[in-house]
């Protein structure tokens, strides 16, 4: 069965990074795409980017282009979200999901992870 | 891109049907059969429910029902229960490796 599990709360300052894990059950990690979404307070869902664990490549929405780094440990199964210049407006639970066969269908979620950014 | 149009809440009385839309444009729901519905319940992660616009996961009941038309994405629960309470997103691929989601939909069973 596939269990995606990511690290634990986060609080930052202002300006801060993050750096957010997901580790993939399962051998199967470098067969699917891993996403990255967030969900602010009361708000909806937001994607953030794609990783192929496979080769590493990496495509990022617009929004986060410069901020927002991905990447993976084959070693462990493990794909890392990293978002840097925190604001407030980043607070959020911040998920991993695997892409299904068509890459852009998220069939397998993480717990969760919330990042608050308060000074 | 723009987030998908979603209604922010729908109702409707246990064992009725209800339907919630989606509208996107010709560069997102229109031009591709990659829409997928999630069900989320407050404090839990999402669900996949359809994917592939009316592709039914293994285990997600038959009650559930995906369509689309145009630019416009369509979600169907028949036989409405008290535990399809919750809200709901769809999702469109949206071209050059991106997607995009709708802003939600909280469904009440009254």
């Amino acid at each position: 069965q596939v269990q995606l599990v990511q690290s634990g709360a986060e609080v930052k300052k202002p300006g801060a990074s993050v750096k957010v894990s997901c580790k993939a059950s399962g051998n199967t990690f470098t067969s699917y795409s891993m996403h990255w979404v967030r969900q602010a307070p009361g708000q909806g869902l937001e994607w953030m980017g794609i990783i192929n664990p496979s080769g590493g490549s990496t495509s990022y929405a617009q929004k986060f282009q410069g901020r927002v780094t991905m990447t993976r440990d084959t070693s462990t199964s493990t794909v890392y979200m990293d978002l840097s210049s925190l604001r407030s407006e980043d607070t959020a639970v911040y998920y991993c999901a695997r892409g299904h066969s068509s890459s852009w269908i998220f069939d397998y979620w993480g717990q969760g992870t919330l990042v608050t950014v308060s000074s | 891109q723009s987030a998908l149009t979603q209604p922010a809440s729908v109702s409707g009385s246990p064992g009725q049907s209800i339907t919630i839309s989606c509208t996107g444009t010709s560069s997102d729901v229109g031009s591709y059969n990659v829409v997928s519905w999630y069900q989320q319940y407050p404090g839990k992660a999402p669900k996949l429910m359809i994917y592939e616009v009316s592709k039914r996961p293994s285990g997600v009941s038959n009650r559930f029902s995906g369509s689309k038309s145009g630019n416009t994405a369509s979600l169907t629960i028949s036989g409405l229960q008290a535990e399809d309470e919750a809200d709901y997103y769809c999702c469109s691929y949206a071209g050059s490796s991106s997607v995009v989601f709708g802003g939600g939909t909280k469904l009440t069973v009254l």
